[in-house]
């Protein structure tokens, strides 16, 4: 079967650094995408990986291996508003997304 | 920017009531869909159309059906909703082209089936 792990929950600190990681088996890859979303409110798209390597944009990054299965989101200088879900999503053999259950990331004071 | 409205935030209705779930969207998106979101579980596909009139079931098709009448316009129906079909549903688009084109979501229906 096809399958996504995140981690279910972070916690991390105002001003600090996370990385939240998402593996994946999946029938193919077509890219891998992560989304923010926050409480009450509809996903957001952050970044799209289809060739491995690292994609910056701004205080956020998006790293993957195809050959691991691996992704990982990095996020720098965290500010409160960064407390979300983030959601990893896999396009299969099929271009059909697979979804991850999402991490939940708690940032404190 | 994109925007893809959902017609109710809440929604609370009886068992065996028909449902309907309305979504448009503003950006001549060829593809839409429908996902139903339960905590600890992955946003699971309902169905999915790629143009008018044109539909497709996803991985929980069963007790559901859409309707694509206008480009812009995708309807979820639950024909006779269960206790179990209590869920956040989000409506989404995206442009025909590309490997890459993100989803675009609107802000959901929480559905509570009494």
């Amino acid at each position: 079967g096809q399958n996504i792990d995140q981690p279910t929950e972070m916690t991390a600190t105002e001003g600090a650094i996370v990385q939240i990681n998402c593996t994946y088996q999946t029938s193919g890859f077509n890219g891998l995408f992560w989304y923010q979303q926050h409480a009450g409110e509809a996903p957001t798209f952050l970044s799209y990986n289809v060739l491995d390597g690292l994609e910056e944009k701004g205080r956020f990054s998006s790293f993957l291996s195809r050959s691991k299965g691996y992704s990982y989101l990095l996020l720098k200088e965290l500010q409160m508003k960064d407390s979300a879900s983030y959601l990893c999503a896999v396009k299969d053999s099929n271009y059909q997304l697979i979804w991850g259950a999402g991490t939940k990331l708690i940032i404190k004071p | 920017d994109v925007k893809v409205t959902q017609s109710s935030r809440y929604l609370v209705k009886r068992t065996g009531e028909k449902v309907f779930l309305e979504c448009v969207q503003d950006m001549d998106h060829e593809n839409m869909f429908w996902y139903r979101q339960d905590p600890g579980l992955g946003l699971r596909l309902i169905y999915f159309s790629y143009d008018v009139k044109m539909k497709e079931k996803g991985d929980i098709p069963e007790g559901y059906s859409v309707s694509r009448e206008k480009k812009e316009r995708f309807s979820l129906i639950l024909e006779s909703a269960s206790t179990n079909q209590t869920s956040m549903y989000l409506c989404a688009s995206s442009s025909g082209t590309g490997d890459n084109s993100p989803l675009h979501f609107g802000n959901g229906t929480r559905l509570t089936v009494t």
